[in-house]
């Protein structure tokens, strides 16, 4: 099993439509989670890290459930600038795996007008 | 604008060539990573550096030879690379909690003649 997997897509939506990533993680240690965003021959940048409790930044919305070792993203009102990999990105336990980042391989949003 | 600079963005070598990679990171951070993505692949972690110190290298071959002379600086020193070393070299920087993303360079795109 992949330590974080993620459906590639790729997921072709209309402008103004809603969309859902799904991410599951494999290590039931890790201890925080993100969602990147990676846009084509581009480094990685930061969407937003995801909270226990769920979080939200404009029209995005993160959601974590430890129980089944799942994370989403949920876009709203999409809009063409949102095509891109999203990337969902685990960060391991500490002491010893301090720091290490386990890369899921991305989701690849179009949005078309 | 990125507050971790790499240099150069782009190199061409032949497989016996030496030639280095370089990050600078104008963050504040005190770790930094190397990371190899490669085409249609998750990215890979390579080395962490926690103020300075080597504290990951995840089994990366000895012709990759990184070295941190202190947190704002990384270099990653390369000799006799194969072909299938070509790919995107990101260096990253971050906080040193577990709790916190880390901030990708823009990325050196290597080709291996």
């Amino acid at each position: 099993r992949k330590e974080v997997e993620q459906d590639p897509g790729p997921f072709n939506v209309p402008e103004g439509a809603t969309v859902a990533f799904n991410c599951t993680y494999s290590n039931s240690a890790s201890q925080s989670f993100f969602w990147y965003r990676q846009d084509c021959r581009k480094e990685p940048k930061l969407l937003m890290s995801v909270y226990s409790s769920g979080n939200e930044d404009g029209r995005f919305t993160a959601q974590l459930n430890r129980a089944s070792q799942y994370i989403s993203l949920l876009i709203r009102d999409s809009k063409l600038s949102d095509s891109a990999t999203y990337l969902c990105v685990v960060n391991g336990p500490g002491g010893t795996s301090y720091g290490k980042l386990t890369f899921g391989q991305g989701t690849i949003l179009t949005v078309h007008p | 604008e990125t507050g971790v600079t790499q240099t150069p963005r782009h190199l061409v070598m032949g497989m016996t060539n030496k030639k280095s990679l370089k990050c600078e990171q104008h963050l504040g951070h005190n770790a930094m990573y190397w990371y190899k993505q490669s085409a249609k692949k998750p990215l890979e972690l390579m080395f962490v550096y926690n103020f300075k110190e080597q504290t990951e290298n995840n089994s990366v071959p000895s012709r990759f030879s990184p070295e941190c002379p202190n947190s704002s600086h990384l270099f990653l020193h390369l000799h006799t690379l194969q072909p299938e070393d070509s790919a995107l070299y990101l260096c990253a920087s971050s906080q040193a909690r577990t709790d916190q993303p880390q901030h990708f360079g823009d990325g050196t795109r290597l080709s291996i003649l």
